[in-house]
């Protein structure tokens, strides 16, 4: 059975830092790209991030660029998300989900989802 | 970025009802298009991918069609269980990107 699960979500203030983790089983973790949509209160889905399955390649939404930073531990079966510089429009709840073999031209969607960690930024 | 615009925003209708929700990319995605059910305090789950692929374990009253930028879900026969927001989602180019989603509620 493939579980996926988040944590370390929380309170930060504005210009605060937080760690996002996710491990996931019941799958070859290595071989799919994992990647994190989040979703502020009341809102749609926003895509955040993606990573290859060997983690050689990152790719990010442009409201995130330069302030998040995606990664893999593929020996752990865990992706992070560094968040820096957080504002208050980062305030949501943040999804990890296992997705296709690529994340750009990808012949499937996100399959498995975690249940979500809250993030808050706020002073 | 390829802006996908979902139609309507929300909808109104009864058990047994059969709805089509559409979804409309800015440019043409070929047949990159998933689609995701998600219920009130949940985490979305996978319906249809590449337009028109029913992921294992989903229901058949689900049904995708479309390719190019005009893309179309089906449920047949609406379920208690389907009265939740619906979203689209282009996997072609990166940033990946979402429809705002459709809400279909109890009539």
């Amino acid at each position: 059975e493939v579980q996926v699960l988040e944590s370390g979500g929380g309170l930060e203030q504005p210009g605060g830092s937080l760690r996002l983790s996710c491990t996931a089983s019941g799958f070859t973790f290595s071989d799919y790209a994992m990647t994190w949509v989040r979703q502020a209160p009341g809102k749609g889905l926003e895509w955040v991030a993606g990573i290859s399955g060997s983690g050689d390649s990152t790719y990010y939404a442009d409201s995130v660029k330069g302030r998040f930073t995606i990664s893999r531990d593929n020996s752990k079966n865990t992706v992070f998300l560094q968040m820096n510089n957080l504002r208050v429009e980062d305030t949501a709840v943040y999804y990890c989900a296992k997705g296709w073999v690529v994340i750009e031209r990808a012949l499937g969607g996100f399959d498995y989802w975690g249940q979500g960690t809250l993030v808050t930024v706020s002073s | 970025d390829i802006q996908m615009t979902q139609s309507p925003s929300s909808l109104s209708a009864s058990v047994g009802d059969r709805i089509i929700i559409t979804c409309r990319a800015s440019q043409t995605i070929s047949v990159y298009l998933n689609w995701y059910r998600q219920k009130p305090g949940k985490a979305p789950e996978l319906l249809i991918y590449t337009a028109s692929t029913l992921q294992h374990g989903v229901p058949s009253r689900f049904s995708g069609s479309g390719s190019g930028t005009d893309f179309t879900l089906t449920i047949s026969s609406l379920r208690p269980e389907d009265f939740a927001t619906y979203f689209c989602q282009q996997t072609y180019s990166i940033p990946l990107t979402f429809g705002g989603g459709t809400r279909v509620e109890i009539k």
